[in-house]
């Protein structure tokens, strides 16, 4: 299975600043015939389903706003929020689509200072 | 809109059996890969398996918790999949999302609480 491991647990970030959370995949998942890393994060606000932000590690889901960005390739992946607002208090999801099991990262609480 | 409606969660001793429905709209149900994804209170997100759409081969694939224990199905005259589970244990209570996946995650249901215990 690929571990994926993010950094930090929690967060907490002023409005306005900016928000950078990491992903580490015990194994890469740029995939060579392709070209692309099937790296996905998702975001999940208290008492709702996890939403789809990023896919292919840096592609925002239609309807994303631009403060959101992922960057990253083969096994380090980070997911930027330019500027916080605070709508955004929330806990998001690297996820890995490379290969079954399909596998979460354990979390990231992100709150306002 | 594309629309995931969970139903069938509930309260069940371990060792006992349910059986979740989730209905699609808004999409062609018939070509799309489904999955269910559990989160145990408090906890993160895990995959439990897959069904791929009858032109894919409609085969199913699952996690190692609950492979033997939990098939996937699917109906697309109803637009629904299913999850049966079986042998339930204590550490399969959790609320279930039903997801319509193209490689990754794009819809999500409400969820479905499945509580396990005595």
């Amino acid at each position: 299975d690929i571990v994926m491991t993010q950094s930090p647990d929690s967060l907490a970030v002023s409005l306005g600043e900016r928000a950078t959370i990491n992903c580490k995949s015990g194994q890469s998942v740029l995939h060579s015939s392709t070209n692309k890393n099937y790296l996905a994060w998702y975001q999940q606000k208290p008492g709702q389903p996890p939403k789809l932000l990023i896919y292919w590690a840096s592609t925002r889901e239609s309807g994303v706003p631009d403060r959101f960005s992922g960057s990253g390739s083969g096994t380090d992946f980070t997911l930027a929020i330019s500027s916080l607002q605070a709508e955004e208090v929330a806990v998001y999801y690297c996820q890995q689509y490379y290969d079954t099991p399909y596998t979460f990262g354990q979390g990231t609480k992100l709150e306002i200072k | 809109e594309v629309q995931l409606v969970e139903s069938g969660g509930g309260l069940v001793k371990p060792g006992g059996s349910l059986r979740l429905s989730c209905e699609g709209s808004g999409f062609t149900f018939s070509n799309a890969w489904m999955s269910w994804v559990r989160q145990a209170p408090g906890k993160g997100l895990e995959w439990v398996g897959h069904i791929k759409s009858k032109s894919d081969g409609g085969t199913t694939d699952y996690a190692a918790p609950v492979k033997g224990r939990f098939t996937i199905s699917r109906d697309d005259s109803k637009n629904t999949i299913y999850l049966q589970m079986n042998s339930l244990k204590t550490e399969d209570t959790a609320v279930y999302y039903c997801v319509r996946h193209q490689l990754v995650f794009t819809s999500w249901g409400q969820g479905t609480l499945v509580t396990v215990s005595s």
